[in-house]
């Protein structure tokens, strides 16, 4: 069974440019997260998706969004980066159902670096 | 605003030896806890799940969670180099998870 992809695997992003990043998960999974991942802050919920519908976001400011397709790939986009905006993001698979409780596993992380 | 929190360590182990990580969390209505180890440059990998008290093994992990204490552990038994990582403790709550900002585990052959 595939494992959750994460496409690309770097970037080099400009400060003010916009960004997008993909993310198919496993096979079955209908629920899809996304995470920042930063040395000072660790592992920060950005949002989570569930049969296309945002069903929870974290404390991010609206420049960070995202969506569900109907295949369950999803994608988030970040626009008018900052510099701040430099961390390794990533997504998790969950088949989760109404609770979110299930176990989820994590691609490999997209290493997003803007200058 | 929930929170998990770990000792950042680093713990340091000589090979052979057992590993104890731990984790406290905030949120009293939590079911559902995982740990997850992370090699550096890597992402996360699920390595335990539990979800009721007591005590969970698989191979040489063992998960074990006390809903009362609020408080998570996860014991690594006979520790090998390998399991040099750091580990995040994570708690579930509606369609998400809080992380705690782990614990760097380093294993001495």
């Amino acid at each position: 069974k595939a494992g959750v992809t994460q496409t690309p695997r770097y970037l080099i992003k400009t400060r003010g440019q916009q960004v997008t990043l993909s993310c198919s998960p496993i096979s079955g999974h209908r629920s899809v997260s996304w995470y920042q991942q930063t040395p000072g802050q660790g592992l920060q919920f950005l949002f989570e998706y569930f049969s296309e519908t945002q069903r929870n976001k974290g404390n991010f400011p609206g420049r960070f969004s995202g969506r569900q397709f109907s295949n369950s790939r999803s994608e988030m986009n970040v626009s008018t980066l900052e510099l701040g905006d430099s961390a390794l993001y990533l997504c998790a698979s969950s088949p989760a159902g109404h609770t979110g409780s299930s176990e989820a596993f994590f691609g490999q992380g997209t290493r997003l670096t803007v200058v | 605003q929930k929170e998990v929190e770990q000792n950042s360590g680093p713990l340091s182990v000589p090979e052979g030896a057992i590993a104890s990580l731990n984790c406290t969390y905030s949120d009293r209505v939590s079911q559902s806890f995982f740990w997850y180890r992370q090699y550096s440059g890597k992402s996360p990998e699920l390595i335990m799940s539990i979800y009721s008290n007591g005590d969970k093994e698989d191979g040489r992990f063992t998960a074990q969670l006390n809903k009362a204490s609020q408080y998570v552990s996860l014991l690594i038994r006979d520790s090998q180099p390998s399991d040099s990582a750091t580990y995040l403790c994570a708690v579930a709550g509606y369609s998400t998870l809080t992380f705690g900002k782990g614990t760097m585990l380093l294993v001495s052959p």
